[in-house]
């Protein structure tokens, strides 16, 4: 069982706009930024999203995080059919004084 | 450019022990944690702990304390993961990802190596 809820799965076809939820609580998102990674099949996971909205180099702007409360979403606009991979939201963890992270999202593009 | 590079695979027996590293290169190795992330087979991120190679002080999990030891030689900028007595249960990909010491709240784990896949079978 995670620390932070994810739901299982997301689909959307191309051009699409989809939102992934992050479900945690005060000790962890509710206190800490939120970051997102993304994990392709038989690769290490990449930093998608970091403090809760902010992109690395490189990471299109079709992707953007945000935080309210003990919640995070990431979004992707524009959807297309590379962007099919699994998605984490983390945050530090206040209690644990370490990472944690949710269950993940498999994102189906249909 | 911050790289890390993760020992090979490995196939080990119940029972055996095991220690798997991680290279840094690219950075000032002593100011970043060293982290590790368990993988098991088609489930999620697990954080395991992590180590400031600086001192070597530790922080693990709960879930995994004193079942494996992180530790790291700063002298050849390499961290390590290691059991005393391997199980089933322990196979998985293994990661180690890095983050400067000052930002980890922040930034979350930054760099990836490219993981180190244990299988534990009799």
């Amino acid at each position: 069982q995670s620390v932070l809820t994810q739901t299982l799965s997301a689909s959307g076809t191309p051009g699409q706009r989809v939102t992934i939820s992050c479900s945690g609580s005060r000790s962890n998102i509710g206190s800490n930024a939120v970051n997102w990674y993304q994990q392709f099949p038989g690769t290490a996971p990449k930093l998608l999203i970091y403090s809760n909205n902010q992109r690395p180099s490189g990471v299109p702007d079709r992707f953007s995080g945000s935080k309210s409360g003990t919640s995070a979403s990431l979004a992707i606009s524009g959807l297309q059919s590379e962007d099919e991979a699994d998605y984490y939201c983390a945050a530090w963890d206040d209690s644990l004084n370490g990472q944690v992270f949710g269950g993940g999202t498999k994102l189906t593009v249909l | 450019e911050v790289q890390l590079v993760q020992s090979g695979a490995e196939v080990k027996k119940p029972g055996e022990s095991l220690r798997i590293s991680c290279k840094g290169s690219g950075y000032t190795f002593t100011s970043y944690w060293i982290n590790w992330v368990r993988q098991m087979p088609g489930k999620g991120l697990e954080w395991m702990g992590k180590i400031d190679p600086s001192d070597s002080n530790t922080n693990y999990s709960p879930s995994f304390q004193g079942h494996v030891t992180i530790s790291a030689d700063q002298s050849i900028s390499t961290a390590y993961l290691q059991w005393s007595s391997l199980m089933a249960s322990d196979s998985a990909m293994y990661y180690c990802a890095t983050v400067p010491k000052t930002l980890e709240r922040v930034l979350g784990l930054v760099y990836w190596g490219q993981g180190t896949l244990v299988t534990v079978s009799s």
